[in-house]
């Protein structure tokens, strides 16, 4: 039962170009949450998809954007990128239903801008 | 607005010691979830365990334990006997029910306890 995977795993970007990062969720899941973790912190939320729409968002501008294809497999675009997008953008899974569960994390994509 | 503080930043402690890592949280909400998630350093976050609200039980799982008190707003976890393959970066989180609206609420996290377990 393959896990969450994302791809790829490295990326190096210069400022101002745009970047589309890769995840598929863990089989019969339904929701991918995205992630961006920076260097020494924790995670923050960027945003969430289920059912090929935007559940949720948290508080990142408009050059981050997403996209969920009917497979359940998503897609998370930045544009006009910043030195301070450098960061490991996680991808996650979970399951509607029955409360907030767990979310499977895939490996993450590590970015660099310079 | 909701906030998950873990003040300590590292912990190094020596093989079979035990230690304890904390996490405060802060929600005005009476339904929320807590989460303990563990980050190796290969990068990939791993699910330790969910707890609700309503659910004050003390948990204990291997050599894990985790005790969560409502009145102090914490969810502590604590490793017995560590052994060095628990190094890594520990995460606690917190998701509301309210978020919760036919899909998954997100998760709030805290910026993490690095813990280094030495032969």
């Amino acid at each position: 039962d393959a896990g969450v995977t994302q791809s790829p795993t490295h990326l190096i970007k210069t400022r101002g170009q745009q970047v589309t990062l890769r995840c598929s969720p863990k089989s019969g899941h339904d929701t991918v949450s995205w992630y961006q973790q920076a260097l020494g912190q924790g995670p923050q939320f960027i945003f969430q998809y289920y059912e090929e729409e935007e559940r949720q968002r948290g508080n990142f501008p408009d050059r981050f954007s997403g996209h969920q294809f009917p497979n359940y497999s998503s897609e998370l675009n930045v544009n006009a990128l910043l030195l301070g997008d450098s960061a490991l953008y996680l991808c996650a899974s979970s399951l509607v239903g029955g409360g907030p569960r767990e979310q499977f994390f895939g490996p993450g994509t590590r970015l660099t801008v310079l | 607005a909701q906030k998950v503080t873990q003040a300590q930043t590292e912990i190094s402690v020596v093989e079979k010691e035990d230690v304890t890592l904390d996490c405060v949280y802060e929600t005005r909400d009476t339904t929320y979830y807590l989460f303990w998630y563990k980050q190796p350093p290969s990068g990939e976050l791993v699910f330790l365990i969910r707890r609700n609200s309503f659910d004050e039980q003390n948990e204990i799982s291997g050599r894990y334990s985790w005790n969560f008190q409502k009145s102090t707003s914490s969810f502590n976890f604590t490793i017995t006997a560590s052994q060095v393959v628990d190094s890594a970066v520990y995460f606690c989180a917190l998701t509301l029910f309210r978020n919760y609206g036919g899909s998954q609420g997100n998760l709030i996290f805290g910026k993490g306890t690095k813990l280094s377990v030495k032969p």
